[in-house]
């Protein structure tokens, strides 16, 4: 299952399908981005980050993509699990003071 | 030690109370920040302490007062709030620059607020 667009909050797929969640940052400047993951009741947990000298960055089971030319960011679950239910959010760093600007946010949801 | 603790879980309070909300961590993190989160919604960024100094005040109304009294503490002090203020309260931490190439914010579960 694929999210499309910045504002399309939730995201359905199915228990060992793959996911993929994207997200469109707005500052070419932007040098760092990074994914959390929120289940409810939780504060944002980190998945995997990915410096602008970077195109691909691979975790334990997730893989990040960043497209500076078209400002894109991209979050991979590889065989989705009920246990990645969650919100999943980007962030970017935009200076050097570390402040981390969030995007809107994905639900997603995974049927068993 | 890689978790940051805030208290209360869950608050409750009257537009006239005064209360404050607790976040703690012990990772040697020296930048600590304040985040509003509605449901349903990203964080939103409020204070930034760096060092124990305010370096970040992202325009909130003066009924929020934040206090950082040591590297390991940081509060936020409520006084006079609006039921629009009911949210969940984000407290996290960081090293302050760059540390291995990462920024990563270390998050702790929130208060979640109510204000009646």
């Amino acid at each position: 299952g694929e999210s499309v667009g910045l504002h399309l909050p939730t995201l359905s797929v199915q228990e060992g399908d793959n996911s993929i969640i994207n997200c469109a940052y707005s500052n070419s400047a932007s040098d760092y981005f990074i994914w959390y993951k929120q289940e409810s009741g939780k504060g944002p947990q980190f998945i995997i980050d990915i410096r602008s000298n970077m195109d691909k960055r691979q975790g334990q089971r997730v893989t990040v993509l960043l497209n500076k030319t078209v400002k894109h960011l991209s979050l991979q679950i590889a065989a989705t699990q009920p246990g990645d239910s969650a919100v999943y959010f980007c962030a970017e760093k935009r200076n050097q003071g570390g402040k981390l600007i969030f995007g809107q946010g994905t639900e997603l949801s995974v049927k068993p | 030690d890689t978790e940051v603790t805030q208290t209360p879980k869950h608050l409750v309070m009257g537009m006239t109370n005064k209360k404050s909300l607790k976040c703690e961590q012990h990772m040697g993190h020296r930048a600590m920040y304040w985040y509003k989160q509605k449901a349903k919604k990203p964080p939103e960024l409020m204070f930034v302490y760096s060092y124990e100094k305010l370096s970040i005040n992202e325009s909130v109304p003066s009924r929020f007062s934040p206090e950082c009294p040591n590297s390991s503490l940081l509060n936020l002090h409520l006084h006079a709030l609006q039921p629009e203020d009911s949210a969940l309260y984000l407290c996290a931490s960081s090293h302050p620059g760059r540390r291995q190439g990462s920024y990563e914010q270390y998050f702790g579960p929130g208060t979640r607020l109510t204000v009646t």
